[in-house]
This record gives structure tokens, C-alpha cells and sequence, in this order.
């Protein structure tokens, strides 16, 4: 079954450090573009980070550009967001997400149930 | 980055009844080189993590039922339900995948009267 499983949220003060890790099951994490997508408490959908499946090629939002870095280990299957000097409006459910780019389908297909992330004092 | 802006936020709709769902892009999401638009339908159940409902506008991603149809090019988008039924309460997000990076709309909620 493909499957993407999320860990690592937790509460943290504002100023600290979370690293998210996001397992796929049932595909090669490698060969698809991969995306973190946060959600605020009753808010919409934003985009905050992808790497290509080249491995290298990265984008990031404006609003945690320099703070967040996404990464992947190809031997664990495994996607991570390592966040820092986190701040109060971080806090969201943060989606693994993968993109599917063929000529027979081009979108999100693959969704996990996300990890929450909360920011306070 | 293009703007995704949807209308409404939310709407009512009696069981067996219409319900839809307009999506604007700020520019076209249109790829002249295949004639494909760039865009794509969640659904978002509460609790829940987002599931494709449709890409390239119109094509209707595997299991989804066939009351639920996309339409539209360039920068005007829209998303049917013809006989809404209790299991499509949940909001709807637009998202263009013409440009990075990937932008949503706002969502609009979908309600029983």
C-alpha cells in the first residue's frame, strides 16, 4: 500500500528547534517531487517546502525561508523538515505530500494524516 | 506566485441538489505546449487530509464518483457536484501546479441546508 507516514510534531516554545520526518511506504520516495504542506488551525492549505526528486533542487516559502530545510534519505525512504527559531504563527498540521508528474496523472495523490506542530509559550 | 482565489467561501445546498464551486487563478494556467490546464480539486473532509479530486481541470482522479465534474480553462475554474449527497460535506480547495510554488485557494465549505 503507498503510504506516507508523518512524525516529529510536538509543543515548543518559540525560538526552538523540531525536525519532522515523514516515512513512505509502497513507492521510492526518490523518483516523485515531495512537499510539506501546513495547514493553520481553520485556515487553508500553503505550500512551505519541496525537493525535487533530484535531491538537490529546493523551494521554500517566503515566510520560513532560511529557518526551515527539507531533506530526504533515500536508504530509509524517509523526507524530513528540520525547523528552526520557530515562531507562533508555525503552528499548523504540517502534510507529507507527494506529487505525481506523468503523462497520465499530475498532482498531490498521496497525502499523510499529518503532525501537528504548536508554537507557545 | 499566482493567486488562487475561490467563490464562495461556503455555501448550503439541499441533498440532491447542485452545488458549485468557482476557482480563478490570477493568470493562465494554461500550457500552450499540450493544451492542458494546470489545475487540480481537493476535498477535504474534517479531520482529515486532503484527497485529489481532479487534475488538468477535468480529468476525474480514480474513485471518485461521477457526480462530481470539473470544468473550465485559462484562469476560470469549476467544480459540480449534481446531487449532493451527506458524505460531500467538506471544504474544496482549487491548486495550480502550472508554476512553482504549488498555491491554493482559500477553500469553500460545503454544507446541508
Amino acid at each position: 500500500e503507498v503510504q506516507l507516514v508523518e512524525s516529529g510534531g510536538d509543543l515548543v516554545q518559540p525560538g526552538g528547534s523540531l525536525r519532522l520526518s515523514c516515512a513512505a511506504s509502497g513507492f521510492t520516495l526518490s523518483t516523485f517531487l515531495m512537499y510539506w504542506v501546513r495547514q493553520a488551525p481553520g485556515k487553508g492549505l500553503v505550500c512551505v517546502s519541496r525537493l525535487h526528486s533530484d535531491g538537490t533542487s529546493t523551494h521554500y516559502a517566503d515566510s520560513v525561508k532560511g529557518r526551515f530545510t527539507i531533506s530526504r534519505d533515500n536508504a530509509k525512504n524517509t523526507l524530513f523538515l528540520q525547523m528552526n527559531s520557530l515562531r507562533a504563527e508555525d503552528t499548523a498540521i504540517y502534510y507529507c505530500v507527494r506529487e505525481v508528474t506523468t503523462a497520465t496523472i499530475y498532482g498531490m495523490d498521496v497525502w499523510g494524516q499529518g503532525t501537528t506542530v504548536t508554537v507557545s509559550s | 506566485d499566482i493567486v488562487m482565489t475561490q467563490s464562495p467561501d461556503s455555501l448550503a445546498v439541499s441533498l440532491g441538489e447542485r452545488a458549485t464551486i468557482n476557482c480563478k487563478s490570477s493568470q493562465s494556467v494554461l500550457y500552450s505546449s499540450n493544451n492542458k490546464n494546470y489545475l487540480s480539486w481537493y476535498q477535504q473532509k474534517p479531520g482529515q487530509p486532503p484527497k485529489l479530486l481532479f487534475y488538468w481541470a477535468s480529468t476525474r482522479e480514480s474513485g471518485v464518483p461521477d457526480r462530481f465534474s470539473g470544468s473550465g480553462s485559462g484562469t476560470d475554474f469549476t467544480l459540480t457536484i449534481s446531487g449532493l449527497q451527506a458524505e460531500d460535506v467538506a471544504v474544496y480547495y482549487c491548486q495550480q501546479s502550472y508554476s512553482t510554488p504549488r498555491t491554493f485557494g482559500q477553500g469553500t465549505k460545503v454544507e446541508i441546508k
